[in-house]
């Protein structure tokens, strides 16, 4: 069982550039987030896609751009990539986004903005 | 202002010895998970509560609503069990998850 699978693992980019991370589930999830890991921060949410074709802003969505393509993939834009988007990046999805619905984890994208 | 806040922030044990991570928060929850990162940085999550408490092989969850408050306890601990614990609430007015900064676990051989 996949689970949720994030590519890449790792990226360095220089300010400016662009560049997409990409966001599998195959556990048929309705929900689909995006959030951002910085240091001495808790994980603050960015996008997230109810179901395919829906996406709402997050705490932190300034600078990114989403796209739900389908159930299964959710995909996370930086257009123009500024050094305080170096962070690390997790993809999560869950069944409804309902307390009592656990979410399940991508392994994470290092992502370091020179 | 963090509506999730956990204690200690760093903790190191003896293999062995009894283990607390505090949880408080300040919002209304329909519920709280526990979640566990891991060095390699995955997150899995451990618990989801809403009332009482949980058990999962040595690690104990419990949950006091009125006290807005949650333990993690970890039994027997193990250098295993070191990685970083991350608590989050479910918002029932914000329909939106809180995050702690997490609390990080060392267990020393």
């Amino acid at each position: 069982n996949a689970g949720v699978t994030q590519t890449p693992k790792f990226q360095v980019l220089k300010t400016g550039q662009s560049m997409t991370l990409q966001c599998a589930q195959d556990m048929n999830h309705n929900s689909m987030y995006w959030y951002r890991q910085d240091p001495g921060m808790g994980l603050r949410l960015i996008y997230y896609s109810a179901s395919e074709g829906t996406t709402d802003k997050g705490e932190v969505p300034n600078g990114y751009n989403v796209s739900r393509l389908n159930k299964r993939e959710f995909s996370l834009r930086l257009e123009s990539a500024a050094p305080s988007q170096t962070s690390v990046y997790f993809c999560a999805s869950s069944l409804p986004r309902t307390g009592d619905q656990p979410q399940h984890f991508g392994d994470g994208t290092r992502l370091s903005i020179l | 202002k963090n509506e999730v806040e956990q204690s200690p922030q760093n903790l190191t044990a003896q293999e062995g010895e009894f283990i607390t991570i505090n949880c408080s928060y300040s919002v209304g929850i329909s519920a709280l998970h526990w979640l566990q990162q891991h060095p390699g940085g995955g997150i899995v999550s451990l618990f989801m509560l809403s009332s009482g408490k949980k058990k999962h092989g040595r690690l104990i969850a419990t949950i006091n609503i009125q006290e807005k408050h949650s333990s993690l306890h970890i039994t027997a601990s193990h250098p295993r069990d070191s990685a970083v614990y991350i608590c989050a609430v479910f918002s029932n007015t914000g329909n939106q998850f809180y995050f702690g900064t997490g609390t990080s676990l060392t267990v020393i051989p």
